[in-house]
């Protein structure tokens, strides 16, 4: 059974860099289109972006290039890079997988981590 | 880009029936997932491309999709039932993952 574990700093500084790991494990990562997805207090589920085994990576326009999501194949993890942060940052982040093979919803998820961006 | 419009809440008596709905401009023509997101806990896949359920989901959890509404029901609710729900599609467009704003799920 995969499962996907976050790790990261769970506090940052406003105008610093966010840096998250999505550590996979019980399968491959090649073997899935890999997301991180946020969800901010009283908010809903915001798309980060997602990365696969090419190394081709996609992200929400809306976070204005601000994000960037790294693959290392090596460890089976993947990473984010959210730069420029401010407190409407401040979430839950959650990595997620969709299987290349059979394309349908994320599954599975890691358990979050709660990132706040704050001096 | 494309948006999802789902209602914030829906209320439903134990042993009733719950339908959420999740409407998108042609969404009929896109694949539809539902997740259940409870507090403290990550999301859960409930339904996929429109209407297959993952292994381990209770077939009363099922969807459908057509014209501009796409419809998750739960039949024979339960309290542990009561979360918040999202709706979700792939915007091939513009190569973005879109979720609706959730509905928020309350059991009487």
């Amino acid at each position: 059974q995969v499962q996907l574990r976050e790790s990261g700093p769970g506090l940052v500084k406003p105008s610093e860099t966010l840096s998250l790991t999505c550590t996979v494990s019980g399968g491959s990562i090649t073997d899935y289109y890999l997301s991180w997805i946020r969800q901010a207090p009283g908010k809903g589920l915001e798309w980060i972006g997602y990365i696969y085994y090419s190394g081709s990576a996609s992200y929400n326009p809306s976070l204005k290039s601000r994000a960037t999501i790294l693959l290392d194949t090596s460890k089976n993890q993947f990473s984010l890079n959210l730069n420029s942060v401010t407190a409407a940052d401040t979430a839950v982040y959650y990595c997620a997988g969709v299987l290349i093979r059979q394309p349908g919803g994320f599954d599975p998820w890691g358990q979050g981590t709660l990132v706040t961006v704050s001096s | 880009s494309y948006v999802l419009t789902q209602p914030p809440s829906v209320s439903v008596a134990p042993g009733q029936t719950a339908r959420i709905t999740c409407a998108g401009n042609n969404i009929g023509s896109k694949g539809v997932h539902w997740y259940q997101h409870k507090p403290g806990q990550a999301p859960v896949c409930l339904v996929y491309d429109n209407s297959d359920r993952p292994s381990g989901i209770p077939e009363r959890f099922s969807g459908s999709n057509s014209g501009n509404t796409a419809t998750l029901t739960i039949s024979r609710v339960e309290a542990g039932d009561e979360a918040d729900y999202y709706c979700q599609v792939w915007d091939s467009s513009n190569k973005c993952v879109i979720f609706g704003g959730g509905t928020k799920l309350t059991v009487l």
